[in-house]
């Protein structure tokens, strides 16, 4: 069974600090993506990830797919009291026919 | 666009009531999913469809639970008879693609109680 650990589970910040959510599997995945999840809604996508070593930057955010596609981090520049939330990431299988793989994702508190 | 549409938004019931959960997924979208979130498990998968048909129901926790598709712009979660273990967060999702691993567009979710 493929799994993804997702740390830490709680991240309670100031506003203006930098900090790195970690997403980690003992197998492989086809790509990864991120989602956010604010009180009251569901998950919104930011970004999906493909390529071993790959980088993608979204604003303040910055995400790397490891280079044996195994992990993922996030990390977050100057952080607001807008990204509160949680970040939750899910991996593609390889295996035909499964669904996204979601960790149980890290919740992050930004206090102004 | 309409995004991922679920009602109702708030369920209160007391235990052995049948609750159902209804969806309207994303026009377009040929796979939807059905997730269960608490804060013990976190999201879980609980049922996915592909054009209609269910594919993965192995999330599915026990005969008091059932999902069906109708059509593709319809499904619902049922439970009978639901019990206080069941009170979490439903969400369901849609996606666009053969495959169940397509990023996926959630609704904002129903939170059901039961008593």
């Amino acid at each position: 069974t493929q799994l993804l650990e997702q740390s830490p589970q709680f991240l309670s910040i100031q506003e203006g600090e930098n900090l790195t959510v970690y997403c980690n599997s003992s197998s492989v995945f086809s790509s990864l993506q991120w989602y956010r999840q604010e009180p009251g809604e569901g998950p919104v996508l930011l970004v999906t990830v493909v390529t071993g070593g790959e980088v993608k930057k979204l604003k303040r955010l910055t995400f790397q797919f490891g280079d044996a596609r195994k992990d993922s981090s996030l990390h977050i520049t100057a952080a607001q009291p807008g990204d509160t939330g949680l970040y939750l990431c899910a991996g593609e299988s390889n295996q035909a026919g499964t669904a996204l793989i979601f960790g149980k994702g890290t919740t992050l508190s930004v206090s102004s | 666009d309409a995004g991922v549409i679920q009602s109702p938004r708030h369920e209160v019931t007391e235990m052995g009531q049948e609750v159902t959960l209804r969806c309207k997924p994303i026009s377009g979208h040929n796979s939807l999913f059905w997730y269960r979130q608490t804060m013990m498990r976190g999201l879980e998968l609980l049922i996915y469809f592909n054009n209609n048909v269910p594919i993965d129901d192995s999330g599915m926790p026990e005969d008091r639970f059932s999902a069906k598709m109708p059509n593709a712009s319809f499904s619902t979660l049922k439970i009978q008879p639901s019990e206080p273990r069941d009170s979490a967060v439903y969400f369901c999702a849609s996606s666009f693609g053969q495959m169940g691993n397509q990023p996926q567009h959630f609704g904002d979710g129903t939170r059901l109680s039961i008593l």
